[in-house]
């Protein structure tokens, strides 16, 4: 699997978008970008995938550049429920379905500040 | 009440002693995984299964071994527990799809960890 790097730390506001990047320079032609979030100590929880295209759900937005070496997780009216370590995934998805498991980084710990 | 659990939440052991994690999940997925974390670290896999028949370690295996005794239930076992094995060990399922896209063949679903302390 490729591998991912994120800044160690971000801050942000209540209520602003918070944008957290993720770069991946080695990634495949195969392999999808998957963004989970811990919140302290907590199980980790899915929040979205992508393959090339932008992809929005109830929780954020994936950006992916149009040369997928980097993406860009956006959770939009960011809240203090939001503070959490997020990590960035780079996965490949095997013939066959289902995929086996997933190789968490450091991660980017996110403060959201009131 | 949880898809994901774990038990027990918290235990405290002694370096030699067997110690057996529980996993069970009311999901109906057939993938289930064990992984563990140290603190300020991302998690690392120890094992996972497919299904009832399939078994394979994952990065972290040695000082560890698994059963999965039902598709409900997976347990992680340290035969004899060492200081450095002292983590916080999480469980999670997966459900085998044929599409590619749904968010539900890709997302991996957590219990609420396991505090191992091995004094």
């Amino acid at each position: 699997d490729a591998k991912t790097t994120q800044p160690p730390s971000m801050d942000c506001a209540e209520g602003r978008a918070a944008n957290l990047p993720c770069n991946h320079s080695t990634i495949s032609g195969n392999e999808y970008v998957y963004w989970y979030r811990q919140i302290h100590s907590q199980g980790p929880q899915y929040i979205i995938h992508g393959l090339k295209n932008n992809e929005t759900n109830e929780m954020a937005s994936l950006i992916i550049t149009e040369d997928r070496k980097s993406s860009t997780l956006i959770l939009p009216h960011a809240t203090l429920r939001d503070t959490a370590v997020y990590y960035c995934i780079v996965r490949v998805l095997y013939s066959g379905g289902g995929a086996d498991g997933l190789t968490f980084g450091k991660g980017t710990h996110l403060i959201i500040q009131p | 009440d949880a898809d994901v659990t774990q038990t027990p939440r918290n235990r405290i052991t002694k370096t030699g002693k067997r110690i057996m994690l529980e996993c069970s999940q009311t999901k109906g997925h057939d993938r289930m995984y064990w992984y563990r974390q140290d603190p300020g670290l991302g998690l690392r896999l120890i094992y996972y299964s497919f299904d009832v028949k399939d078994i394979n370690k994952g990065e972290i295996s040695d000082g560890y071994s698994v059963s999965r005794q039902a598709q409900a239930k997976f347990s992680l076992s340290l035969e004899s527990a060492i200081p450095n094995q002292t983590a916080l060990y999480f469980c999670a399922t997966s459900r085998t799809s044929g599409r590619a896209t749904s968010s539900s063949y890709n997302e991996q679903f957590f219990g609420p960890g396991t505090r191992l302390t091995v004094l």
